[in-house]
């Protein structure tokens, strides 16, 4: 059925590490969205794409990267110029409804 | 500029009561709004969203919203609150023909009292 999946779960990083964090729509939908969520802050936009191969920077996008190479995929990747990378991360897709929908999210947290 | 204020960060009421979770925002241009549902460690769940149609807002698992342009407010409510209800809710506007960005508040934790 149809949906948006993240993986892995949970994520650990050492300092210094770059990691990636997948995600996926069979939507069909063309633009999609990554948000950071830290505790009591709701969520902060890092990047955006509305196209394949086109994206944009959101509120937050210092130390991180993103790339749109197919319709179905959007990951993004937390680098080391992240100071403080710990949070929850969803990734999410629009709909033509105007309607965002929301992946299961990543628990990212730095050793 | 666009922006959302939820007026509790936590809201405790008995299983059975009204439940009432606020939200005012602030935008130049006509506004969508939306109420999302996040239970622990979860994604975001849509509950409804206003897009200039009906004022009042049906959504889903018994909530419902009113749009009032005076008073520039968005509030969620419901009439019997569930033990399952449980769970943070997000007040969001966009702007109608603006780029797609989403601006969140930043939270109301439900807590249901047995």
């Amino acid at each position: 059925d149809g949906g948006i999946t993240q993986s892995p779960k949970y994520l650990f990083r050492k300092e210094g590490q770059n990691v990636t964090l997948s995600c996926e729509q069979n939507l069909n939908h063309d633009a999609m969205y990554w948000y950071r969520q830290d505790p009591g802050q709701g969520l902060r936009l890092i990047y955006y794409s509305q196209i394949v191969n086109d994206f944009q920077k959101g509120d937050i996008a210092e130390g991180y990267s993103v790339s749109r190479e197919k319709k179905e995929s959007f990951p993004l990747t937390v680098t080391s110029a992240q100071k403080n990378p710990t949070a929850f991360y969803l990734c999410a897709s629009l709909g033509v409804t105007d309607t965002q929908y929301f992946g299961p999210g990543t628990r990212l947290t730095v050793l | 500029a666009q922006s959302v204020t939820q007026l509790d960060s936590h809201v405790s009421v008995s299983e059975g009561t009204p439940v009432l979770l606020r939200c005012n925002y602030s935008s130049s241009y006509s506004p969508s709004l939306f109420w999302y549902v996040q239970h622990p460690n979860k994604g975001l769940q849509l509950l409804l969203k206003y897009t200039s149609a009906a004022t009042l807002v049906k959504g889903i698992n018994g909530f419902e919203a009113e749009f009032k342009k005076s008073e520039t407010s968005f509030h969620l409510t419901k009439p019997s609150a569930h033990m399952s209800d449980a769970a943070e809710y997000f007040c969001v506007v966009r702007i109608l023909g603006g780029n797609e960005k989403l601006t969140f508040g930043t939270g109301t934790r439900l807590t249901i009292i047995p």
